[in-house]
């Protein structure tokens, strides 16, 4: 079936450090992507996403490619600030079939010190 | 208010108490979910209501009891619970269309422990 991978957290980087969240996952047909973020205390709430292979997904200086040949979707930010610590969250939407239900990965927490 | 609201955001009770948990969102969705957030584990469909119909049950146990009277108010009556049901449960809603993925807006959650 369907699945999602990400890297196992924690992440703790310094303020203006580079991120990189790995997310690879296996999935039949031509699935949506997505990354989820949530801040402390809070829901979960859309970051990007990428409905088709090689689109760039990009929201508040985060961005993440659709990669179908090594079925990846890695999230980056370039310079990251303290209050982007949070957990984030990869997955995939099959847009086959019930076309509301995602698959998620476990989550990777970042922690990013001042 | 605005989005999607959860009431109450922390629960504590005992295997034999009877409680539930209220969402409500403000956003005019027609589509409302049910999640469980469990550390190490990931995020549980429990849920789905298109319309007030539930629409999917992800083999939910018979002591989650879910109620949708409206499409902007979702419930969880519980009852008779286990403490391995502790967990962070998320409400969520979205626009019910067919086609491609709607996005779906998350409440903050309610952090229940059982005793």
């Amino acid at each position: 079936g369907n699945s999602v991978t990400q890297m196992e957290g924690p992440v703790t980087l310094s303020e203006e450090a580079f991120l990189t969240i790995n997310c690879t996952y296996t999935a039949t047909g031509y699935p949506s992507l997505f990354w989820y973020v949530q801040y402390p205390g809070e829901g979960l709430q859309l970051l990007l996403k990428a409905t088709k292979a090689d689109d760039k997904g990009s929201n508040k200086g985060f961005e993440a490619t659709y990669r179908k040949e090594t079925t990846s979707f890695h999230l980056e930010k370039g310079s990251v600030q303290v209050s982007d610590s949070a957990v984030y969250f990869c997955a995939l939407s099959d847009n086959a079939g019930n076309n509301r239900k995602l698959i998620w990965g476990l989550g990777t927490s970042l922690a990013v010190n001042p | 208010e605005t989005g999607v609201t959860q009431t109450p955001r922390h629960l504590v009770m005992g295997m034999t108490n009877k409680k539930s948990l209220k969402c409500e969102q403000h956003l005019g969705h027609n589509a409302m979910y049910w999640y469980k957030q469990s550390a190490k584990k990931p995020l549980e469909l429990m849920f789905v209501y298109n319309f007030k119909e539930q629409t999917e049950n992800n083999s939910v146990p018979s002591r989650f009891s879910p109620e949708c009277p409206n499409s902007s108010h979702l419930f969880l009556h519980l009852h008779t619970l286990q403490p391995e049901d502790s967990a962070l449960y998320l409400c969520a809603s979205s626009h019910a269309t067919s086609g491609s993925y709607n996005e779906q807006f998350f409440g903050p959650g309610t952090r229940l422990t059982v005793l």
